[in-house]
C-alpha cells in the first residue's frame, strides 16, 4: 500500500539556520502531498500542500516541491525561528480513496 | 465553525474499563478519520468513514476497538476492555470529499489506562 517515509529526528538547529526535512513517498496513483505541523499539546495543522507534480507549496517561509521523478516532498525553510520548534509530518492523500497517510513525524528543536 | 471537536480532552481509566471517545466533525465534511499517536508508533490511521460509512478499518488494532458514525455530525471510538498499552493520544480529523483537500484535526483525547 501507499506509504510515507520521513527523516528521523530530532533535528536541532540554531536560530536562523537553514532547515531541510526529507520526505519520500510510495504511491500507486497520483496523490496529493501535505506537510502538517503539531505544536506541543495541540492537534495537527496544515502547513502547506501540493496537488500535482512540480507544484510548490509554501507558507510562513516554508516550502516544498512535489517531485514525481524522485517521489519526494522535502520541507525547507531558509531561516528558522525558535517558534518553529514543533513536530512536522509529511502526508499523502490517495486520490481515489481519500485515505490520508502520515509519515512518522520529525521533531524540530530550534535553539536561540 | 468551531472546528473538529473531541471529548473528553483527557481520560484516565482503569484497565478493563470501557472507554468512549467522541468526535464532532466540521459541518459539511463527509470524510472522518480516527488516528492514534504514540511515541513508539507515531501517527496511525485506525479507521475512516465516508458519508458515515466505514471505508477502511484495517488499522483498528484489535476487536476491543470499535468505531461508529451514526450521523454526519457525530462519531465514537470505543475500547472495551481497555488495556495499559492503549494509552495514547487519539485524534479525530475531517475533510471534504473533494479530492486533494486538507484534513482538519481536533485537539485530541489523551487516554491513560492504569
Amino acid at each position: 500500500g501507499d506509504s510515507v517515509t520521513q527523516m528521523e529526528g530530532p533535528v536541532t538547529l540554531s536560530e536562523e539556520a537553514f532547515l531541510t526535512i526529507n520526505c519520500t513517498y510510495t504511491a500507486t496513483g497520483y496523490p496529493s502531498l501535505f506537510w502538517y505541523v503539531q505544536y506541543p499539546g495541540e492537534g495537527l495543522q496544515l502547513l502547506l500542500k501540493a496537488t500535482k507534480a512540480d507544484d510548490k507549496g509554501s507558507n510562513k517561509g516554508f516550502e516544498a516541491t512535489y517531485r514525481k521523478e524522485t517521489t519526494s516532498f522535502h520541507l525547507e525553510k531558509g531561516s528558522v525561528q525558535v517558534s518553529d520548534s514543533a513536530v512536522y509530518f509529511c502526508a499523502l492523500s490517495e486520490g481515489d480513496t481519500g485515505k490520508l497517510i502520515f509519515g512518522q513525524g520529525t521533531t524540530l528543536q530550534v535553539k536561540p | 465553525d468551531a472546528g473538529v471537536i473531541q471529548s473528553p480532552r483527557h481520560e484516565v481509566t482503569e484497565m478493563g474499563q470501557e472507554v468512549t471517545l467522541r468526535c464532532k466533525p466540521i459541518s459539511g465534511h463527509d470524510y472522518l478519520f480516527w488516528y492514534r499517536q504514540t511515541m513508539m508508533r507515531g501517527l496511525e490511521l485506525l479507521i475512516y468513514f465516508n458519508n458515515n460509512v466505514p471505508i477502511d478499518d484495517s488499522g483498528m488494532p484489535e476487536d476491543r476497538f470499535s468505531a461508529k458514525m451514526p450521523n454526519a455530525s457525530f462519531s465514537t471510538l470505543k475500547i472495551q476492555p481497555s488495556e495499559p498499552r492503549d494509552s495514547a493520544v487519539y485524534f479525530c480529523a475531517s475533510s471534504f470529499s473533494v479530492m486533494n483537500t486538507e484534513a482538519f484535526f481536533g485537539q485530541g483525547t489523551r487516554l491513560t489506562v492504569v
